[in-house]
């Protein structure tokens, strides 16, 4: 059975600085999804990894993609308030698994 | 217009009754997905259909039940509620055939049990 595991849970940054969020999981997945959610509003798709050493990007956000290891990062490059939201990655054996997800928020 | 609509947005009902939470979509997929969102926590899925004919249990489906009534429709049922059922219900629809099979979801459905 497929976990998903995300770190970290909770994460409070200065604009301009870089930080990652990792999310592990536990079988193997045929894709694996980035999320994302604004305060009681809906999920949003960025990105979606195919294949191992994937790697994709948009603006200040970078996904990729470790199948070996199990691991996807996302990669926020030089964080903006804008940025902050609950971001999810989710596994697919079929059906998505989600992680608990990891509320970022960008501090002036 | 929206791709995937839900009605109602917000809910409030009480503790035995039975509602439904209805969702639409004009994207065309065959595959719609329920699931529920508590604070703090990611996603469980709830039921998940591939089709008209094929209805499936997810996580947590232990009191709910669903009906497929069309390709567009997928709705949602609290044959009981129980207080323990608030929290946010999202619909998701994907497309089988695309090489990402992204779900799609729609805005949510925010349910208040008392």
């Amino acid at each position: 059975e497929l976990k998903v595991e995300q770190n970290p849970l909770f994460l409070s940054m200065q604009e301009g600085k870089n930080y990652t969020i990792y999310c592990n999981y536990s079988t193997t997945s045929d894709r694996l999804y980035w999320y994302r959610q604004d305060p009681g509003k809906s999920l949003e798709s960025l990105f979606v990894l195919l294949s191992n050493g994937a790697v994709k990007q948009e603006g200040r956000l970078m996904a990729s993609l470790d199948t070996k290891a199990r691991l996807s990062t996302l990669h926020i490059t030089a964080a903006v308030h804008d940025l902050s939201a609950t971001y999810f990655c989710a596994g697919n054996t079929g059906k998505l698994i989600f992680g608990q997800g990891t509320t970022l928020q960008v501090k002036p | 217009d929206a791709d995937v609509t839900q009605t109602p947005r917000n809910r409030i009902t009480k503790t035995g009754k039975r509602i439904m939470l209805e969702c639409s979509q004009t994207k065309g997929h065959d595959r719609m997905y329920w699931y529920r969102q508590d604070p703090g926590l990611g996603l469980q899925l709830i039921y998940y259909s591939f089709d008209v004919k094929d209805i499936n249990k997810g996580e947590i489906s232990d009191g709910y039940s669903v009906s497929r009534q069309a390709q567009a429709k997928f709705s949602l049922s609290l044959e009981s509620a129980i207080p323990n059922q608030t929290a946010l219900y999202f619909c998701a629809t994907s497309d089988p055939g695309s090489p990402t099979e992204t779900q799609y979801f729609g805005p949510g459905t925010r349910l208040l049990v008392l």
